[in-house]
């Protein structure tokens, strides 16, 4: 079956600019987990649900940051008034759980470059 | 907190060779799973291999195994037989085991390269 997908694969904006990044999780996963990795870096946590409950986003940097998935399934990742620290690699994973040892199938992640 | 750490930023292994690769990672908790994960230049991440902390076997799959030394809290991935597809960046990756804080913690990772 298909993985998880993510669109854009590469975003470029200006500083100011407000993107918008995808993430089109395995169906049936409950799970759904954004991560953002900084070049030469491990990805850091950023948010996560449940379905369609936001339970955790102590890992959002800031208020630009906004995530929702409205249905439990496709999600969206929105920032706000892009900074030039905002440039990363942003990583979208689903599980068919959070507890447990269930595995989180990544993405192929969505490179954001602010110029 | 948990933290991660990955000490080795690079490391090189011969083809058909054996490479080990290291992990550290600090908790208080004592119910837990750690993970390797594989990142090859594509970008999408791969679960190479899984341990719960509550089991003392050390897990395998196939050319990979884990030194795992819940005292020491260390977390080794042993590569045997390398291969040239196993070059990629390596992640240690820890995950509580309670409640819903069910994120990955990631340590920095280390690039294996793999030579003839």
């Amino acid at each position: 079956g298909a993985g998880v997908s993510q669109s854009p694969r590469y975003k470029v904006a200006k500083r100011g600019q407000d993107v918008a990044l995808r993430c089109d999780p395995i169906s049936g996963h409950v799970s759904l987990f954004w991560y953002q990795q900084a070049l030469g870096q491990g990805p850091e946590f950023l948010t996560y649900f449940q379905n369609e409950a936001q339970l955790d986003k102590s890992g959002l940097p800031s208020d630009r940051f906004f995530a929702e998935r409205p249905e439990g399934s496709v999600s969206t990742l929105k920032i706000q008034r892009t900074q030039q620290e905002d440039s990363a690699v942003y990583l979208c994973a689903s599980s068919l759980a959070g507890r447990g040892s269930y595995e989180q199938y990544f993405g192929p992640g969505t490179r954001l470059t602010v110029t | 907190a948990q933290t991660v750490t990955q000490s080795q930023p690079e490391m090189s292994v011969q083809e058909a060779e054996t490479v080990t690769l290291s992990c550290t990672y600090d908790t208080s908790e004592s119910d837990y799973y750690l993970f390797w994960y594989k990142q090859p230049p594509s970008r999408q991440m791969i679960l190479v291999i899984r341990q719960e902390a509550y089991k003392q076997q050390n897990a395998t799959e196939n050319r990979f195994s884990v030194n795992f030394q819940k005292a020491a809290k260390s977390f080794s991935l042993k590569i045997s037989d390398s291969q040239l597809g196993d070059a990629a960046m390596y992640f240690c990756a820890y995950k509580r085991g309670t409640g819903t804080a069910s994120k990955l913690t990631f340590g920095t990772g280390t690039r294996l390269q793999v030579t003839l």
